[in-house]
């Protein structure tokens, strides 16, 4: 059970570039979520999916789309990568028998120069 | 919308001793969770202790315990007999009660210092 996985787990992008970040559970969860965090700001909500074919946006959408491919799967893509999207993404997931606690992948350090 | 308010950008303590870490939200929500994530160097977020609105009782697992003021709007992470261990960035995330989306604080980082 490796819970929830993100690759890669660094990567560094020149701005325009565009680029994909991985996401998957194998714990059955209906929900998954996208977070992006910035020194001094906490976690803040990018997009996430209540169920499987369906996303939705959170508290800082932009620059950002994203895919639930199916259910263990939740993409995270940057079209056009600008330097104000350096930051740790972290996926999330939930559900099954412990629908309070929210499970973090290890994260994925970006810096786009 | 809801906001999650940590005012201590840092704090210390010596190692064995009790350290306490502030938190008010502001919701019009009756149903709602309250959360502590605790985040070490290695990046993991770990989920600490959570709090159910509906509950009087304060929560406590082993060594951290909270002190929820539900009128106050203060959900307070206490951490007894504290150890090295323990020094990390902590969170504190609040989510409604139907919709699993967290709002989180800004974080506090603590040091232990031996």
């Amino acid at each position: 059970n490796a819970g929830v996985t993100q690759t890669p787990k660094f990567q560094v992008l020149k701005t325009g570039q565009s680029m994909t970040l991985q996401c998957a559970q194998d714990m059955n969860h209906n929900s998954m979520y996208w977070y992006r965090q910035d020194p001094g700001m906490g976690l803040r909500l990018i997009y996430y999916s209540a169920s499987e074919g369906t996303t939705d946006k959170g508290e800082v959408p932009n620059g950002y789309n994203v895919s639930r491919l199916n259910k263990r799967e939740f993409s995270l893509r940057l079209e056009s990568a600008a330097p104000s999207q350096t930051s740790v993404y972290f996926c999330a997931s939930i559900g099954g028998q412990k629908p309070y606690e929210q499970y973090f992948g290890p994260g994925t350090r970006l810096t786009v120069t | 919308a809801q906001t999650v308010t940590q005012s201590q950008p840092e704090m210390s303590v010596q190692e064995a001793e009790t350290v306490t870490l502030s938190c008010t939200y502001d919701t019009s929500e009756s149903d709602y969770y309250l959360f502590w994530y605790k985040q070490p160097p290695s990046r993991q977020m770990i989920l600490v202790i959570r709090q159910e609105a509906y509950k009087q009782q304060n929560a406590t697992e082993n060594r951290f315990s909270v002190n929820f003021q539900k009128a106050a709007k203060s959900f307070s992470l206490k951490i007894s007999d504290s150890q090295l261990g323990d020094a990390a960035m902590y969170f504190c995330a609040y989510r409604r009660g139907s919709n699993y989306k967290l709002t989180f604080g800004k974080g506090t980082l603590l040091t232990v210092n031996p």
